[in-house]
């Protein structure tokens, strides 16, 4: 099973690029990369997934180097309800293995 | 569109009792995953169904935990008996059948379990 690391804690400024990583060394090579966001008493919800390279969608920017040990999650000028927990996830089809999740928080 | 619905919000109880936890999928979501928190530790994956049917329950703890998915629509997940370090939340997703390259999982909002 992959094991999965990010920091604990980070702090922006609203309008910053904010950039996450999550280090997953022993990703196997059918596992995904997912991001999810939480907030209090909700259950996490799906931003970006990726299993290469770089991936875009309408809210972030997700980028895989090419040994997939880790990855990044790129939020792009934050506003205060960015305010959150962040977690990757890893895994393919069955099991999947959580980060340990990032307390990202944003002032005005 | 509803979402993934947990049943009970929270639960109470004591040492020795049981407690049923209800999943209620989105609807034709084949996939079904059951997931917790306990305190100051990490989400732990559960297990996995698809449809009624069990394909990985690696993560469950020990015996006194048992889930089913009768039919393959909503899951229970049944704790007996209780011990103090069940408390926590425990997380239910759905997804769509696994097609190789997409399997967003859709969370519910969790239920909080306390054990006294």
């Amino acid at each position: 099973l992959a094991k999965t690391t990010q920091p604990i804690s980070m702090d922006s400024y609203e309008g910053q690029e904010v950039n996450i990583t999550c280090s997953h060394n022993n990703i196997a090579t059918n596992d995904y990369i997912t991001w999810y966001q939480q907030f209090p008493s909700q259950g996490p919800r799906f931003i970006i997934q990726g299993y290469k390279t770089k991936v875009t969608n309408e809210v972030a920017s997700l980028f895989i180097p090419a040994d997939r040990k880790s990855s990044t999650l790129s939020l792009p000028r934050v506003s205060l309800s960015d305010t959150a927990v962040y977690y990757c996830l890893v895994g393919y089809g069955q099991n999947f293995v959580f980060g340990p999740g990032t307390r990202l928080s944003v002032l005005p | 569109e509803a979402g993934v619905t947990q049943f009970p919000s929270h639960s109470v109880i004591e040492k020795g009792q049981t407690v049923t936890l209800r999943c209620d999928p989105i609807s034709g979501h084949d996939n079904l995953y059951w997931y917790r928190r306990v305190m100051g530790k990490e989400i732990k994956f559960l297990l996995h169904f698809v449809k009624e049917s069990k394909q990985d329950e690696s993560g469950m703890p020990n015996n006194r935990f048992l889930a089913e998915r009768t039919g393959g629509t909503y899951s229970t997940l049944k704790v007996q008996p209780a011990e103090l370090e069940d408390s926590g939340v425990y997380f239910c997703a759905s997804s769509q059948l696994w097609e190789g390259s997409y399997n967003e999982q859709f969370f519910g909002p969790g239920t909080r379990l306390t054990v006294l």
